[in-house]
């Protein structure tokens, strides 16, 4: 069974601080890693994806990936309170083209 | 980008009404996919389509089927629904290794 693995959370810091995301996922053939934002009520959006190791930024948010100890994270710099959601990490496997979802980390931004 | 839609925002049936959730897509994208999301559970996949008329079940496709006659809709159909169906539906089309765009959901409530 292919899994991913987040934790649920909440995950609680103040605003202005650096948000950490994990995830770690157990296929090594994984290819593609992406995280979604999604706030409560509301549909998935994707905010990251990366494919090969290392970082990658894109504004206040960096992923990064390393498949040697197939872990995943999400740095969100300068947090704001509207960052609060719930963040999920998903994985490609191999020639699939369905992606594999954590449970979710609640990230809560204290103002 | 592609844009996915899902007809109705929030629907409220009876128990052992037959329901029908659309989504469409404004693309040519083969892989389309219906998951459901309950607080604590994640996302779990119910069917997924690669082509017209073709599906696979996923995770927990019990009391479900689904309907691809045309490759931009993708139909979930709920044979005789239940209040254990109420849920957030969620329509995803897959981009590749691009990820999945998601639609805006469905809240359905069974009383």
């Amino acid at each position: 069974q292919k899994e991913v693995e987040q934790n649920s959370g909440p995950l609680s810091v103040p605003e202005g601080a650096i948000a950490s995301l994990n995830c770690t996922y157990s296929d090594r053939g994984s290819q593609s890693f992406f995280w979604y934002r999604q706030y409560s009520g509301k549909s998935p959006e994707l905010i990251m994806s990366i494919y090969s190791n290392g970082d990658k930024e894109d504004g206040r948010f960096t992923a990064q990936l390393n498949k040697a100890s197939q872990y995943v994270s999400l740095l969100i710099r300068d947090s704001q309170p509207s960052d609060s959601a719930t963040y999920l990490c998903a994985v490609k496997p191999g020639a699939t083209n369905k992606l594999i979802f954590g449970t979710g980390t609640l990230l809560a931004v204290q103002p | 980008d592609v844009k996915v839609t899902q007809s109705s925002r929030y629907l409220v049936k009876r128990t052992g009404e037959k329901v029908f959730l659309e989504c469409v897509q404004d693309m040519d994208h083969e892989n389309m996919f219906w998951y459901r999301q309950d607080p604590g559970l994640g996302l779990r996949l119910i069917y997924f389509s690669y082509d017209v008329k073709m599906k696979e079940k996923g995770d927990i496709p019990e009391g479900y089927s689904v309907s691809r006659e045309k490759k931009e809709r993708f139909s979930l159909i709920l044979e005789s629904a239940s209040t254990n169906q109420t849920s957030m539906y969620l329509c995803a089309v897959s981009r590749g290794a691009y990820g999945y765009t998601f639609g805006s959901g469905t809240r359905l409530t069974v009383v």
